[in-house]
């Protein structure tokens, strides 16, 4: 079946530091590759997404490169600050359908 | 703000009563999803509905569960005989035929005593 695995967290990282949070996914057929944010007290909002091999999507200086050699869709940030503390979802789609989430990784930055 | 409207907020109910949310989705948007996350998971399906017929449904869509998208418009998901183990976040996710992205509500949060 389709499903996602991202890494788990929490994960604490002081302000400017580099961010990734690992993403590997399993699907037939071809899926589209999203990365969700949750911040406190609201709900998933879209950071970014990819829908095909190489794609590689980006917002709010958020990187995520499609890799289907090795199945996965890292979310990656080269400086992160207080305000990006928020948990993060990794999801899957494929043909449009619902939407296959990975457990969320919460990320702490600290000033 | 999305866009997509959920309500109530929060419902604490007690075991065994009926309850039911609303979801209104981006007035363009054919599809409509349910999703149930619970604390620490991500989202999981429970079905979904393109205008008014509901395509999809989930094996954790217990025979309790049901939902209804009457005009295609806003939809309703009601849980019979609520259980202690159907606490969650219920959240709404509305599609539109342009993009594949899904786009979500704030959620309903339910406590069942």
């Amino acid at each position: 079946g389709n499903s996602v695995t991202q890494m788990e967290g929490p994960v604490t990282l002081s302000e400017e530091a580099f961010l990734t949070i690992n993403c590997t996914y399993t699907a037939t057929g071809y899926p589209s590759l999203f990365w969700y944010v949750q911040y406190p007290g609201e709900g998933l909002q879209l950071l970014l997404k990819a829908t095909k091999a190489d794609d590689k999507g980006s917002n709010k200086g958020f990187e995520a490169t499609y890799r289907k050699e090795t199945t996965s869709f890292h979310l990656e940030k080269g400086s992160v600050q207080v305000s990006d503390s928020a948990v993060y979802f990794c999801a899957l789609s494929v043909n449009n359908n619902d939407m296959r989430f990975g457990a969320g990784t919460r990320l702490t930055v600290k000033p | 703000d999305t866009g997509v409207s959920q309500d109530p907020r929060h419902k604490i109910t007690k075991r065994g009563q009926n309850v039911t949310f609303r979801c209104d989705p981006i007035s363009e948007h054919n599809r409509l999803y349910w999703y149930r996350q619970t604390l620490g998971q991500g989202p999981e399906f429970l079905t979904y509905f393109q205008n008014e017929a509901q395509l999809e449904k989930s094996r954790l869509l217990s025979d309790r569960f049901s939902a209804e998208r009457p005009k295609g418009s806003f939809s309703t998901l009601e849980i019979q005989r609520t259980e202690q183990g159907d606490s969650a976040m219920y959240l709404c996710a509305t599609k539109g035929q342009a993009r594949n992205e899904q786009f979500f509500g704030p959620g309903t949060r339910l406590t069942v005593l």
